[in-house]
This record gives structure tokens, sequence and C-alpha cells, in this order.
């Protein structure tokens, strides 16, 4: 059964970035897509994009692009979701999910969730 | 991008019911189609995978229906434990966008 854990609740200042990350346990970590997927408060849901970890490609939406990085760790399982130039509408539960079937046809599972305040 | 648009955006009903919510894309999206729900608090749950298939371990209530740009998903028969939100979410074409979401409250 594969589960996803990410990292804690951050709190970081306009301007600034911040990095999450995503630890897969119980199953291959390479053979699958990782994609972070972002909630603001009370709205639904936003893809933001994904890595393939065999291969290190990595597909970004166009509404992030140039501010968010996303990189895969396989020797500890752990994929990373960094993103930049933090404003206050970056407030969100970042969650990463892995992809199923080929690429990325569906989300399953989820992990539980990482919210991130900015705040000054 | 491919915009998904769900309808209802909000509903309401009761244990037992019969409840469908659609989804529709900007564009031909073939059976790239997903469907999760989301409970207060927690992470989004995969039900419906490619337009119509079950996941592993979701109730037999829950089915999907369609293809092209008009898609379903309909509950049988409502249990307490279905109230959620619902979303669904195309996968065929980058970036994977999600529809609106439907509220689903119980009557």
């Amino acid at each position: 059964q594969v589960q996803l854990v990410q990292s804690g609740a951050e709190v970081k200042k306009p301007g600034s970035s911040v990095k999450v990350s995503c630890k897969a346990s119980g199953d291959t970590f390479k053979n699958y897509a990782l994609t972070w997927v972002r909630q603001a408060p009370g709205q639904g849901l936003e893809w933001m994009g994904g890595i393939l970890p065999m291969f290190g490609t990595t597909d970004y939406a166009p509404k992030f692009q140039g501010r968010v990085t996303i990189t895969a760790d396989e020797s500890t399982s752990t994929a990373y979701m960094e993103l930049s130039s933090l404003t206050v509408d970056d407030t969100a539960v970042y969650y990463c999910a892995r992809g199923g079937g080929l690429g990325e046809r569906w989300l399953d599972p989820w992990g539980q969730g990482t919210l991130v305040t900015v705040s000054s | 991008d491919i915009q998904m648009t769900q309808s209802p955006s909000s509903l309401s009903a009761s244990v037992g019911d019969r409840v469908t919510i659609t989804c529709r894309a900007s564009q031909n999206i073939n059976n790239y189609l997903n469907w999760y729900h989301q409970k207060p608090g927690k992470a989004p749950k995969l039900l419906i995978y490619d337009a119509s298939s079950l996941q592993s371990g979701v109730p037999s209530r829950f089915s999907g229906s369609g293809s092209g740009t008009d898609f379903t998903l309909t509950i049988s028969s409502l249990q307490p434990e279905d109230f959620a939100t619902y979303y669904c979410q195309q996968t065929y074409g980058s970036p994977h966008t999600f529809g609106q979401g439907t509220q689903l409250d119980i009557k």
C-alpha cells in the first residue's frame, strides 16, 4: 500500500520561498509520476505540475512556470515542490499525489496536505 | 488550457437518493476524465478514473460515464458518508485542470 507523507506546516513572508517535501513508501518510487495540487482556503483544486522520477522530466502549469520547481530524490523516495516569490495569494494547502496509469492518467493516493501561510 | 465546468455547483439531497453530477470539457478529452471527492479537512480521494472505471475499494454505488466532452458521475443510493465536495479532472492535456467542484449537502 503506497503512502505519501508530507512535511509540516510553514509560515512564510511575502517575497520568500517555501519547499515542501513528500516522502513515498510502499512501492517503487521512480516508476510513477508525482504531482502537486494546491487548494486555497475555501476554494477548489489547482494543478501545479509534476515530475516523472524515472526520467527526471517535469511539467508545470503555465500559471506557475518560472516560480515553481519540482524535484525528486530517488535515494530517499522523496519529491519536493519549491515555490518562490510568495504572495498572500499563495496561502493554501499543498498536496502531493501519485500518478496512476501511463504517466499521470489519474491521481492516487494523495498526501495529507501541507498548509503554507504567507503573511507579513 | 482545457476548461472543466461542473454542474450543479451545489446540491442538496437525502440518504437513499440517486444523484447525478455533470462535467463538461471545453474540448474533446476522449475518456481522460477522473472523479474525486473530498471531505472537509481531508485530502481528495479518487473514485472513478478513465471516465468509467471504478477505483479499487470504492463502493459500487458510484459510477461514471461519458466520452468526448460530456461526463457524468452517478451515486445510485446516497449514504451518509457520501456528503462531500466532488471534483472532476481532465488529464488529456497539460495543465491537468479540475472542475470548480460540486458541494453535496444533506437535505
